[in-house]
């Protein structure tokens, strides 16, 4: 079975200050990586995905993640944060059955 | 078109009523899905239609009752629920579904339900 781990609960930066956020899964065949955002009340926005090909995926909002298979990870950065990044930030793995496996979630905070 | 919508926005109903949740998306996607969260958790996958077809049930109780009356629609009936039924509902579509590969899903913003 899929499992995906985001280490960190909460992470706080300052706005205009970069941002990475974390994500481990395991999964036994080749993975369907995606990040996805939720503001408070709201369904989620997928951010980025990662099928193949190119280990660097632009998504929106100025939000980028690199696949790394040897560490099974799939992190998210973002160079310059914005006030309006605060949210919750969830990633996903999918298997082909379209069976979909999310982390905890991280909860951004942005300080102005 | 890529919006993804739920009706009602909120809903209070107590543990005697049936009431239904509504989802329409006009994306031509042929997989739609119900998600269960909970404040400050992940969301939980409860049903995924294919083709108009119960795909996956997560061993969801059967005081849920789900429904894809055609490739647009997808309801969610509820009955006799439990206080602790209370969450966020989310309903999600894609593509299809595909043995050889995956879709992102689209998800709507969500019925947030109340059971007293």
């Amino acid at each position: 079975a899929q499992s995906v781990t985001q280490p960190d609960i909460h992470i706080t930066v300052s706005e205009g200050a970069s941002l990475e956020l974390r994500c481990n899964y395991s999964y036994g065949a080749t993975p369907y990586l995606f990040w996805y955002v939720q503001s408070p009340g709201q369904g989620l926005q997928l951010l980025l995905k990662y099928f193949s090909g190119d280990t660097l995926v632009q998504g929106i909002k100025g939000f980028e993640a690199e696949f790394k298979r040897s560490q099974s990870s799939f992190n998210l950065r973002k160079p310059s944060v914005h006030w309006s990044d605060a949210a919750e930030y969830f990633c996903a793995v999918n298997t082909n059955a379209g069976k979909s496996t999310f982390g905890d979630g991280t909860t951004l905070t942005v300080k102005p | 078109d890529t919006e993804v919508t739920q009706t009602p926005k909120h809903l209070v109903m107590g543990m005697t009523n049936k009431k239904s949740l509504k989802c329409e998306q006009h994306m031509g996607h042929r997989a739609m899905y119900w998600y269960k969260q909970k404040a400050k958790k992940p969301p939980e996958l409860m049903f995924v239609y294919s083709y108009e077809k119960l795909s996956i049930n997560e061993s969801v109780p059967s005081r849920f009752s789900p429904e894809c009356p055609n490739s647009s629609l997808l309801n969610l009936h509820l009955h006799a629920l439990q206080p602790e039924d209370s969450a966020l509902y989310l309903c999600a579509s894609s593509q299809f579904l595909s043995g050889a590969t995956s879709y992102e899903q689209y998800f709507g913003p969500g019925t947030r339900l109340t059971v007293t």
